[in-house]
């Protein structure tokens, strides 16, 4: 099974400021997903990053919040900017390899002060 | 919109016992259900998946059981061992080309010794 990994794995970051995830997957995919999962509760899907075109956003996530970026088949960045205490939460990725099963990467976990 | 639900939030078990968790969906379109278990402090883990053209899989100590009539979802945990304490995730696919998963709220589960 695949590898993937998450850069940070937890982070305390200060209102106002971004912060940008990274997540390695140690083969190639083409379907990468950022979600979020705010403490006690589900996941929530962001948005679905794709190599080669624009990541499609959920209802109640956007671009300016959320910039992601997907340069290759086996990387891809989320940032949350300008953040807020209602940012604080488990951020994580997760890979497709074309079976419709998701693999999850471990999350990031942050808090903002 | 639809979504899945768990008909119970908490479940608590003796070590040896066996464990059923359940998951109602509503999205009778939804072909492909996956099982998660997240352990304190990590990203979700794939542990099952059936297709709507199953309504049993037996996995190593898990079996999935899915009843379309009544659009439910259960996970069954043989021999329970204090390992399996998480938060079991059900989710669903609602097929074709939508790749997104909807996921249900989660069970926390705890084995008792």
């Amino acid at each position: 099974s695949a590898v993937i990994s998450q850069k940070p794995s937890r982070d305390i970051c200060q209102r106002g400021t971004s912060l940008t995830i990274q997540c390695q997957v140690d083969s190639q995919v083409t379907m990468m997903f950022w979600y979020r999962q705010q403490p006690g509760q589900s996941l929530t899907l962001i948005a679905t990053a794709n190599q080669g075109s624009e990541a499609t956003y959920e209802s109640g996530f956007v671009i300016d919040k959320f910039p992601i970026s997907r340069p290759n088949l086996t990387f891809s960045t989320l940032t949350v900017s300008n953040m807020s205490p209602e940012d604080s939460s488990i951020y994580l990725c997760s890979v497709d390899f074309g079976t419709d099963t998701q693999y999850f990467g471990p999350g990031t976990r942050l808090t903002v002060l | 919109g639809e979504s899945v639900g768990l008909h119970l939030p908490t479940l608590s078990v003796q070590e040896g016992d066996n464990s059923i968790i359940n998951c109602a969906y509503s999205n009778s379109a939804s072909d492909y259900f996956i099982w998660y278990k997240q352990e304190s402090g990590k990203g979700p883990q794939f542990i099952i998946d059936i297709r709507s053209n199953m309504d049993k899989r037996q996995g190593q100590r898990v079996t999935v059981l899915l009843n379309k009539t009544v659009k439910h979802l259960s996970l069954q945990i043989a021999a329970t061992q204090p390992g399996d304490s998480a938060v079991y995730f059900c989710a669903e696919n609602p097929g074709g080309s939508n790749y997104k998963l909807t996921f249900g709220k989660g069970t926390l589960l705890t084995v008792n010794p």
